[in-house]
Protein backbone atom coordinates (compact mmCIF):
# COMPACT_ATOMS: atom_id res chain seq x y z
CA UNK A 1 0.00 0.00 0.00
CA UNK A 2 1.24 3.50 -0.36
CA UNK A 3 3.08 5.34 2.06
CA UNK A 4 4.23 8.24 3.37
CA UNK A 5 7.23 9.22 5.94
CA UNK A 6 8.15 12.10 7.64
CA UNK A 7 11.50 11.63 9.04
CA UNK A 8 11.11 14.82 11.48
CA UNK A 9 8.47 14.56 14.28
CA UNK A 10 9.01 17.77 16.52
CA UNK A 11 11.86 20.15 15.18
CA UNK A 12 12.54 23.64 16.99
CA UNK A 13 14.25 26.36 15.26
CA UNK A 14 15.16 29.76 16.15
CA UNK A 15 13.67 32.71 14.19
CA UNK A 16 15.98 33.28 10.82
CA UNK A 17 17.07 29.67 10.54
CA UNK A 18 16.61 27.47 7.40
CA UNK A 19 14.35 24.54 7.54
CA UNK A 20 14.11 21.88 5.36
CA UNK A 21 11.43 19.01 6.33
CA UNK A 22 11.95 15.78 4.96
CA UNK A 23 9.33 13.64 3.30
CA UNK A 24 9.14 10.12 1.18
CA UNK A 25 6.24 8.31 -0.08
CA UNK A 26 6.40 4.59 -1.34
CA UNK A 27 4.75 4.52 -4.72
CA UNK A 28 6.33 4.39 -7.83
CA UNK A 29 4.08 5.44 -10.27
CA UNK A 30 2.69 9.13 -11.42
CA UNK A 31 1.58 10.83 -8.19
CA UNK A 32 0.76 14.20 -6.95
CA UNK A 33 2.34 15.79 -4.40
CA UNK A 34 1.17 18.12 -1.80
CA UNK A 35 2.23 19.81 1.85
CA UNK A 36 -0.11 20.85 3.98
CA UNK A 37 -0.14 23.52 7.21
CA UNK A 38 -2.21 23.16 9.63
CA UNK A 39 -1.50 26.31 12.19
CA UNK A 40 -2.27 26.62 15.81
CA UNK A 41 -6.15 26.29 16.42
CA UNK A 42 -6.97 25.91 12.49
CA UNK A 43 -7.78 24.03 9.81
CA UNK A 44 -5.76 22.17 6.95
CA UNK A 45 -4.00 24.78 4.46
CA UNK A 46 -2.21 23.99 1.18
CA UNK A 47 1.10 25.37 1.08
CA UNK A 48 2.17 24.20 -2.55
CA UNK A 49 1.71 21.06 -4.64
CA UNK A 50 3.36 19.29 -7.55
CA UNK A 51 1.85 17.93 -10.45
CA UNK A 52 4.21 18.02 -13.21
CA UNK A 53 6.61 19.93 -14.81
CA UNK A 54 9.16 21.86 -12.79
CA UNK A 55 9.92 19.86 -9.81
CA UNK A 56 10.99 23.09 -7.81
CA UNK A 57 7.81 24.20 -6.58
CA UNK A 58 6.87 27.12 -4.58
CA UNK A 59 4.48 27.76 -2.37
CA UNK A 60 2.82 30.75 -0.38
CA UNK A 61 4.67 32.83 2.71
CA UNK A 62 8.06 31.71 0.74
CA UNK A 63 8.10 27.73 1.06
CA UNK A 64 9.59 25.78 -1.48
CA UNK A 65 9.46 21.74 -2.09
CA UNK A 66 11.87 19.89 -4.32
CA UNK A 67 10.06 16.68 -6.13
CA UNK A 68 13.06 13.82 -6.61
CA UNK A 69 11.75 11.12 -8.26
CA UNK A 70 14.65 8.62 -8.28
CA UNK A 71 14.77 9.10 -4.03
CA UNK A 72 10.61 9.30 -3.96
CA UNK A 73 10.75 12.77 -1.98
CA UNK A 74 9.41 15.76 -1.83
CA UNK A 75 11.19 18.08 0.80
CA UNK A 76 10.02 21.22 1.68
CA UNK A 77 12.55 23.92 2.60
CA UNK A 78 12.14 27.76 3.95
CA UNK A 79 15.39 30.02 3.81
CA UNK A 80 14.71 31.67 6.94
CA UNK A 81 11.63 30.57 9.12
CA UNK A 82 9.87 33.60 11.30
CA UNK A 83 7.81 32.84 14.37
CA UNK A 84 5.03 32.90 12.87
CA UNK A 85 5.36 29.52 10.92
CA UNK A 86 4.95 27.55 13.83
CA UNK A 87 1.99 24.97 12.86
CA UNK A 88 2.08 21.38 11.83
CA UNK A 89 3.31 20.57 8.54
CA UNK A 90 1.85 17.63 6.55
CA UNK A 91 2.88 15.56 3.56
CA UNK A 92 0.47 14.14 1.43
CA UNK A 93 0.37 12.02 -1.79
CA UNK A 94 -2.66 11.52 -3.70
CA UNK A 95 -2.80 8.75 -5.96
CA UNK A 96 -6.91 8.74 -6.08
CA UNK A 97 -7.16 9.24 -2.33
CA UNK A 98 -5.09 11.67 0.08
CA UNK A 99 -2.14 9.36 1.76
CA UNK A 100 -0.98 11.88 4.58
CA UNK A 101 2.28 11.60 6.67
CA UNK A 102 2.61 11.67 10.39
CA UNK A 103 2.97 15.08 10.08
CA UNK A 104 6.15 17.50 11.86
CA UNK A 105 5.66 19.92 14.27
CA UNK A 106 7.58 23.03 14.07
CA UNK A 107 8.39 25.04 17.12
CA UNK A 108 10.49 28.50 16.25
CA UNK A 109 11.36 30.78 19.06
CA UNK A 110 11.84 34.31 18.62
CA UNK B 1 -18.34 33.03 2.83
CA UNK B 2 -17.93 29.70 0.07
CA UNK B 3 -15.55 27.10 2.04
CA UNK B 4 -16.67 24.08 4.65
CA UNK B 5 -18.60 24.03 7.46
CA UNK B 6 -18.90 22.00 9.91
CA UNK B 7 -20.85 21.34 13.12
CA UNK B 8 -20.47 20.74 16.28
CA UNK B 9 -17.00 22.67 16.93
CA UNK B 10 -16.30 20.01 19.87
CA UNK B 11 -18.68 17.35 21.37
CA UNK B 12 -17.76 15.65 24.94
CA UNK B 13 -19.99 12.12 24.03
CA UNK B 14 -20.37 9.48 26.42
CA UNK B 15 -19.40 5.72 24.92
CA UNK B 16 -22.16 3.93 23.25
CA UNK B 17 -24.34 7.44 22.33
CA UNK B 18 -25.10 7.73 18.60
CA UNK B 19 -23.27 10.72 17.07
CA UNK B 20 -23.47 12.51 13.48
CA UNK B 21 -20.90 14.91 12.54
CA UNK B 22 -22.29 17.54 10.01
CA UNK B 23 -20.18 18.65 6.65
CA UNK B 24 -21.63 21.56 4.13
CA UNK B 25 -19.81 22.76 0.95
CA UNK B 26 -20.68 25.65 -0.47
CA UNK B 27 -18.46 25.40 -3.56
CA UNK B 28 -20.35 22.67 -5.52
CA UNK B 29 -17.53 20.40 -5.24
CA UNK B 30 -18.39 16.58 -6.53
CA UNK B 31 -16.53 14.69 -4.45
CA UNK B 32 -15.84 15.17 -0.18
CA UNK B 33 -14.11 13.53 2.08
CA UNK B 34 -13.93 12.81 6.63
CA UNK B 35 -10.69 12.22 7.79
CA UNK B 36 -9.78 11.50 11.45
CA UNK B 37 -6.52 13.41 13.18
CA UNK B 38 -4.69 11.45 16.03
CA UNK B 39 -1.15 12.42 17.21
CA UNK B 40 1.31 10.70 14.87
CA UNK B 41 -0.86 9.59 12.44
CA UNK B 42 -0.92 12.04 11.03
CA UNK B 43 -4.84 12.31 8.93
CA UNK B 44 -6.63 9.27 8.01
CA UNK B 45 -9.63 8.81 5.59
CA UNK B 46 -12.44 7.61 6.78
CA UNK B 47 -14.60 7.27 3.73
CA UNK B 48 -15.43 8.82 0.74
CA UNK B 49 -17.60 10.24 -2.10
CA UNK B 50 -16.97 10.78 -5.28
CA UNK B 51 -20.19 12.09 -6.20
CA UNK B 52 -23.75 13.07 -4.91
CA UNK B 53 -25.38 9.55 -3.87
CA UNK B 54 -22.05 7.19 -3.53
CA UNK B 55 -19.78 6.60 -1.27
CA UNK B 56 -16.93 4.51 -0.37
CA UNK B 57 -14.41 3.29 2.33
CA UNK B 58 -11.48 4.66 3.35
CA UNK B 59 -8.64 3.29 5.30
CA UNK B 60 -10.40 3.28 8.49
CA UNK B 61 -14.04 2.82 7.88
CA UNK B 62 -15.13 0.49 10.82
CA UNK B 63 -17.39 2.09 13.47
CA UNK B 64 -18.69 5.00 11.31
CA UNK B 65 -21.14 5.35 8.03
CA UNK B 66 -22.04 8.32 6.15
CA UNK B 67 -24.36 9.27 3.23
CA UNK B 68 -24.40 11.90 -0.04
CA UNK B 69 -27.59 12.26 -0.28
CA UNK B 70 -27.40 15.83 -2.48
CA UNK B 71 -23.94 17.40 -3.40
CA UNK B 72 -24.02 19.97 -0.47
CA UNK B 73 -24.07 17.76 2.30
CA UNK B 74 -21.72 14.23 3.53
CA UNK B 75 -22.47 13.64 7.61
CA UNK B 76 -20.43 11.10 9.29
CA UNK B 77 -22.28 9.19 11.81
CA UNK B 78 -20.68 7.11 15.16
CA UNK B 79 -23.67 4.53 15.42
CA UNK B 80 -22.56 3.57 18.59
CA UNK B 81 -19.23 5.46 19.96
CA UNK B 82 -16.57 4.19 21.54
CA UNK B 83 -13.58 5.68 23.58
CA UNK B 84 -10.88 5.25 21.05
CA UNK B 85 -12.96 7.47 18.31
CA UNK B 86 -11.73 10.46 20.33
CA UNK B 87 -10.05 12.55 18.22
CA UNK B 88 -10.27 15.35 15.71
CA UNK B 89 -12.48 14.75 12.73
CA UNK B 90 -11.86 17.10 9.66
CA UNK B 91 -14.23 17.29 6.40
CA UNK B 92 -12.50 17.86 2.78
CA UNK B 93 -13.85 18.10 -0.50
CA UNK B 94 -12.22 18.64 -4.31
CA UNK B 95 -14.05 19.61 -7.30
CA UNK B 96 -13.52 16.01 -8.86
CA UNK B 97 -12.39 13.14 -7.23
CA UNK B 98 -9.09 11.38 -8.70
CA UNK B 99 -5.33 11.99 -8.26
CA UNK B 100 -4.99 15.84 -9.45
CA UNK B 101 -7.25 17.58 -7.42
CA UNK B 102 -6.90 19.60 -4.81
CA UNK B 103 -8.90 19.21 -1.70
CA UNK B 104 -9.81 21.85 0.77
CA UNK B 105 -10.77 21.57 4.32
CA UNK B 106 -13.26 22.40 6.86
CA UNK B 107 -12.41 23.51 10.34
CA UNK B 108 -12.44 19.99 12.29
CA UNK B 109 -14.76 19.10 14.69
CA UNK B 110 -12.79 18.12 18.45
CA UNK B 111 -15.00 15.15 19.41
CA UNK B 112 -14.35 13.23 22.87
CA UNK B 113 -15.70 9.98 23.70
CA UNK B 114 -15.74 9.07 27.51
Amino acid sequence: AQSVSQHNHHVILSEAASLELGCNYSYGGTVNLFWYVQYPGQHLQLLLKYFSGDPLVKGIKGFEAEFIKSKFSFNLRKPSVQWSDTAEYFCAVNQGKLIFGQGTTLQVKP
Amino acid sequence: IAGITQAPTSQILAAGRRMTLRCTQDMRHNAMYWYRQDLGLGLRLIHYSNTAGTTGKGEVPDGYSVSRANTDDFPLTLASAVPSQTSVYFCASSLLAGQGNEQFFGPGTRLTVL
